[in-house]
């Protein structure tokens, strides 16, 4: 099993460009979820899903949006980049939700900065 | 709503001596509670969870937790610590009745040779 695994590792963006950060479990992990890391802020729950075609906001969601079309991938897009963006952004996926299945899987972190 | 609290920003600790890393937690139904450490440029790998049952909880590496429900706390423990042990560890929270998790600020471990 390759796990969690995300693209690109680095990326660098102009202010108002769009991208997608690519996030893919090989697991067949029902929860996925994409956090943000940034100095002083631990972690932030940006969006997450329980299941292909269901998913929901999180914590910090504006600025960015997902969808689950399949089981195994769910991607991070960010509609028009701003400075605030720029942070390292993680994805996560877990069996399922129940207290014996929610531990959470990360992948390796994708590096952002907007210019 | 759910919040977590590390208080420490780091812990200095000497090889060999037990370390404490603290969690204090606030949610409204039942506790899910987690940590996980994260070493440099990687992504965070889990400890130990406590869902429900015994209150000391034990994890990867020789770490342990102990969850206290009157203090609301779920302080990281490891009775003797290894240079290797420096990282940096947060704590998580998730209500029973939700799907959000809610991530600490993170603590640094250094542990010193």
């Amino acid at each position: 099993n390759a796990g969690v695994t995300q693209t690109p590792k680095f990326q660098v963006l102009k202010t108002g460009q769009s991208m997608t950060l690519q996030c893919a479990q090989d697991m067949n992990h029902e929860y996925m979820s994409w956090y943000r890391q940034d100095p002083g802020m631990g972690l932030r729950l940006i969006h997450y899903s329980v299941g292909a075609g269901i998913t929901d906001q999180g914590e910090v969601p504006n600025g960015y949006n997902v969808s689950r079309s399949t089981t195994e991938d769910f991607p991070l897009r960010l509609l028009s980049a701003a400075p605030s963006q720029t942070s390292v952004y993680f994805c996560a996926s877990s069996q399922g939700t129940s207290g014996y299945t929610d531990t959470q899987y990360f992948g390796p972190g994708t590096r952002l900065t907007v210019l | 709503a759910q919040s977590v609290a590390q208080p420490e920003d780091q812990v200095n600790v000497a090889e060999g001596n037990p370390l404490t890393v603290k969690c204090t937690y606030s949610v409204s139904g039942n506790p899910y509670l987690f940590w996980y450490v994260q070493y440099p440029n990687r992504g965070l790998q889990f400890l130990l969870k406590y869902i429900t049952g015994d209150n000391l909880v034990k994890g990867s590496y020789g770490f342990e937790a102990e969850f206290n429900k009157s203090q609301t706390s779920f302080h990281l423990k490891k009775p003797s610590a290894l240079v290797s042990d420096s990282a940096l560890y947060f704590c998580a929270v998730r209500d029973g009745g939700t799907y959000k998790y809610i991530f600490g600020t993170g603590t640094r471990l250094k542990v010193l040779a």
